[in-house]
């Protein structure tokens, strides 16, 4: 079975802090996808970035950066000079491999609270 | 777009009670699913379907029936409410095609109480 571990329910940064949510993950797949999603205090879903497990490279999009370590089984998000918008609960998702046509069913960890205060 | 509209966004239901969550997507996504997400807590798959037509169970079903008519439109339905169906439910969609796990786009999701 699939398993999503946040090990870290809540945490506290002052803004321009960096920041790093842990993410590990269990699958006996050796074709799967991890998700990471920002939930927002106004309760939406937002999808943040896709990784394969055959794609090992780090990805950063302005702030943000991913690293995925299959070694360690781990999918770590750091938020670099955090910003009080960043405040947020955020979800790191695993699916296997999708199904002939794409589709796919997440398993969720139980989300970090993120607070950034000024 | 609109994306995947949820309605209602909030309500309260009486134990016993019967309603239909309603669920609509405009990106002609073949995949659609349905997520309940308690405080505290990640989402849980209700149900999932991959086309008109086609439906099958995900990790917590019992208490919901769904169905896909269309490809745009994937209701939830709770026949007898009970208190432990008391959440936030989101309903979401996924392009189709290869196995390629395209990113599941949500909607703004379904406060629900059970008195």
């Amino acid at each position: 079975a699939q398993k999503v571990t946040q090990a870290q329910t809540e945490i506290s940064v002052v803004e321009k802090e960096d920041v790093t949510l842990d993410c590990v993950y269990e699958t006996r797949d050796t074709t799967y996808y991890l998700f990471w999603y920002k939930q927002p205090p106004s309760g939406e879903l937002v999808f943040l970035i896709r990784r394969n497990s055959f794609d090992e490279q780090n990805e950063i999009s302005g702030r943000y950066s991913w690293n995925f370590q299959k070694s360690t089984s781990s999918f770590n998000f750091t938020i670099t000079a955090s910003q009080v918008v960043d405040s947020a609960v955020y979800f790191c998702a695993l699916s296997e491999a999708g199904w002939a046509g794409g589709g796919n069913k997440l398993t969720f960890g139980t989300g970090t609270q993120l607070k950034v205060e000024l | 777009n609109a994306g995947v509209t949820q309605t209602p966004k909030f309500r309260i239901l009486k134990i016993g009670q019967s309603m239909t969550l309603q669920c609509a997507q405009d990106m002609n996504h073949n995949y659609m699913y349905w997520y309940r997400q308690d405080p505290g807590m990640g989402l849980k798959l209700i149900y999932y379907s991959v086309g008109a037509g086609i439906t099958d169970k995900g990790e917590v079903p019992n208490g919901y029936n769904v169905s896909r008519s269309t490809t745009e439109d994937f209701p939830l339905r709770l026949e007898l409410a009970a208190p432990s169906q008391t959440s936030v439910y989101f309903c979401a969609s996924s392009y189709g095609g290869g196995r390629s796990n395209q990113p599941q786009h949500f909607g703004d999701g379904t406060r629900l109480s059970i008195l």
